[in-house]
Formats: C-alpha cells, structure tokens, sequence
C-alpha cells in the first residue's frame, strides 16, 4: 500500500521561529502537492512539485521534493499566527495517477 | 468560478437513518472525488468520478455507502444505516482532470451521528 507519513504530526512554536515538516514515503511519486487546510474548510493547494530536487518559492514557504521523488519538505522562515492549520501532502496512486491520496497532516500552532 | 459547494455543512442524524449529502463542482471541472476526514487526520478516499463513471471506490467502504454523477455534474453520496463510526467531515473536490491539476475543495458537510 503506497502511503504518505507526514511529520511531526504536531507543532506548536512562537511566532518568527523557523520550521520544517517532512512528508516521507518508500514509494516513488511523479510528483506531490502541499494542501493548508483551516478548521471548517476544505484544503486549498499551496504548490505542486513534479522534478526530483526541485525547489518552490512560495513567501516565506519554501517546498523541496527529493532527489529520489519519494519524500518533500516544507520550509517555514519566521513563521506568523496566520500560518496556523493543517498542512497536508498528497501524491498520485501508483496504480491510477489520477487517484489522488494525503498524508494524515502535520497540524501547525504558531504563538503570538 | 463560484467553487465547490457542498449541501448541507452540518448534518446531525440518528444511528440507522439514511442521509444523503450533495456536492456541486467547478463547472468544468470532469473529474470530482469524494474524501473522509475524522479530526486530526488527513482526507480519507472515498471515490471518484471522470464525468458521470465512477472510476472507484474505496475497498475500505461498505455496500451502505453510495455516489452518482447522473449527469456528469452534481454528486451525491448515500449513506444507508448510519453507524456512530460514520461521523466524519465528507469533503469533495473537483479538478479538471489534466496532468497535476489541482484538487479544489469544498468546505465540507460535517456528519455527527447519535
């Protein structure tokens, strides 16, 4: 079963801190995308990474996908009480890539 | 581009009853999924749809859950007998289908059941 282990599950820091959460798997993926999602709504798409190494600039979020396509890390720089939700990756199935599955999340506390 | 829109947001049933939820997509969007969330988890899949062919569903879901997309537009979802274990947030999302194309969510309809 090709699955997405999202890490820390949980992380609570003060504002203008740093910060990296992992989005790690044994399968290789053509790609995997980064969802924040807020209490009560549904995710919204932060960025798509397709090229093994590949680096995005998104404000202070900086996202890489590994050389092997099988892992991403998202990048926070100084982060801000409005970076606070949940944080989830998601890549195509192996078997039907427009079958698209998540990780459970990695949900972000930012003190003021 | 009014969205996605799911009907209704919150739905409180008893164990037993069936409930039907609704989801309208981007309007040219031909692929549309739908996903479960309990809290703290990540979206669940559920099943999809290319259109109005329901490309699969979930090994995970028992006979009592089911989807159309009579006409390639709306969907709905059934659930029959209602378990305490179906509350869950029922989110969908629609994408056109191409490439990486991104998934665009509803806000979901939030299911308790007593």
């Amino acid at each position: 079963t090709q699955l997405l282990e999202q890490s820390p599950q949980f992380l609570s820091i003060q504002e203008g801190e740093n910060l990296t959460v992992y989005c790690n798997s044994s399968s290789v993926f053509s790609s995997l995308q980064w969802y924040r999602q807020e209490p009560g709504e549904g995710p919204v798409l932060l960025v798509t990474v397709v090229t093994g190494g590949e680096v995005k600039k998104l404000k202070r979020l900086t996202f890489q996908f590994g050389d092997a396509r099988k892992d991403s890390s998202l990048h926070i720089t100084a982060a801000q009480p409005g970076d606070t939700g949940l944080y989830l990756c998601a890549g195509p199935d192996m078997n039907r890539d427009d079958k698209i599955i998540f990780g459970k999340g990695t949900r972000l506390h930012i003190l003021p | 581009d009014t969205g996605v829109s799911q009907d209704p947001r919150h739905k409180i049933t008893k164990r037993g009853q069936n409930v039907t939820f609704r989801c309208d997509p981007i309007s040219e969007h031909n692929r549309l999924y739908w996903y479960r969330q309990t809290l703290g988890q990540g979206p669940e899949f559920l099943t999809y749809f290319q259109n109005e062919a329901q490309l699969e569903k979930s090994r995970l879901l028992s006979d009592r859950f089911s989807a159309e997309r009579p006409k390639g537009s709306f969907s709905t979802l059934e659930i029959q007998r209602t378990e305490q274990g179906d509350s869950a947030m029922y989110l969908c999302a629609s994408s056109q289908g191409l490439g990486n194309s991104p998934l665009h969510f509803g806000n979901g309809t939030r299911l308790t059941v007593t």
